[in-house]
């Protein structure tokens, strides 16, 4: 079991430019939530993506779109990138909506 | 944003000395879970405690939860060099959907 896999691992932008990030879910989970966490600070919740649609939303502008395939694996995508988004994105996957959670290792963002 | 915070926010000790880590939370919770985090990559999970339980084991860790005092604490027993990492508690409330909301972490060093 490969577990959750995020692709790429690093990347860098240019302030204004979109980015899209990857994750492919652990085997037999269906839901799948995104974070961001700043360098020094938690993660913080993006949105959950279930049954293909999102299902919940944090506190982030609507730049912040994502996407959840048929085989439950799910984009990120930015737009109008800004110095402030540089952090680490983590994806998680989950049996459902209300069990533990297993995190990918991440990919880091740098937007110049 | 956060859900409260964790102290210490960073802890100095020496191999085999015991680590305690406490988290403080300000909303109803179904379940608080603990991570890790190595150098700023993926999270780990480390164990889940529901709001019904008030202590849990796994091997070297010890999780008490006070839904009175809205805190849990983290113990690692019998430290070594490789627990030297960050940790989080993360809280989840079914009524928002089971989302992760994290606190800003205890970065442990242990010290060889």
């Amino acid at each position: 079991d490969a577990g959750v896999t995020q692709s790429p691992t690093h990347l860098i932008k240019t302030r204004g430019q979109q980015v899209t990030l990857r994750c492919s879910p652990k085997s037999g989970h269906d839901t799948v939530s995104w974070y961001q966490q700043a360098l020094g600070q938690g993660p913080q919740f993006i949105f959950q993506y279930y049954e293909e649609e999102e299902r919940q939303r944090g506190n982030f502008p609507d730049r912040f779109s994502g996407h959840q395939f048929p085989n439950y694996s799910s984009e990120l995508n930015v737009n109008a990138l800004l110095l402030g988004d540089s952090a680490l994105y983590l994806c998680a996957s989950s049996q459902t909506l209300n069990t533990e959670a297993f995190f990918g290792q991440g990919t880091r963002l740098t937007v110049v | 944003s956060q859900q409260g915070e964790e102290d210490p926010q960073a802890l100095s000790i020496q191999e085999g000395e015991n680590a305690t880590m406490n988290c403080s939370y300000k909303t109803s919770i179904n379940n608080l879970q603990w991570y890790r985090q190595n150098s700023g990559r993926g999270l780990v999970h480390l164990i889940l405690i529901r709001s019904n339980e008030r202590e849990k084991h796994s091997g070297r860790l010890r999780v008490t939860l006070d839904t009175s005092k809205k805190s849990s604490s983290l113990l690692i027993t019998a430290s070594r060099a490789a627990d030297t990492a960050s940790y989080f508690c993360a809280t989840v409330d079914y009524n928002q959907g089971g989302k992760l909301i994290f606190g800003q972490g205890t970065e442990l060093s242990v010290k060889p």
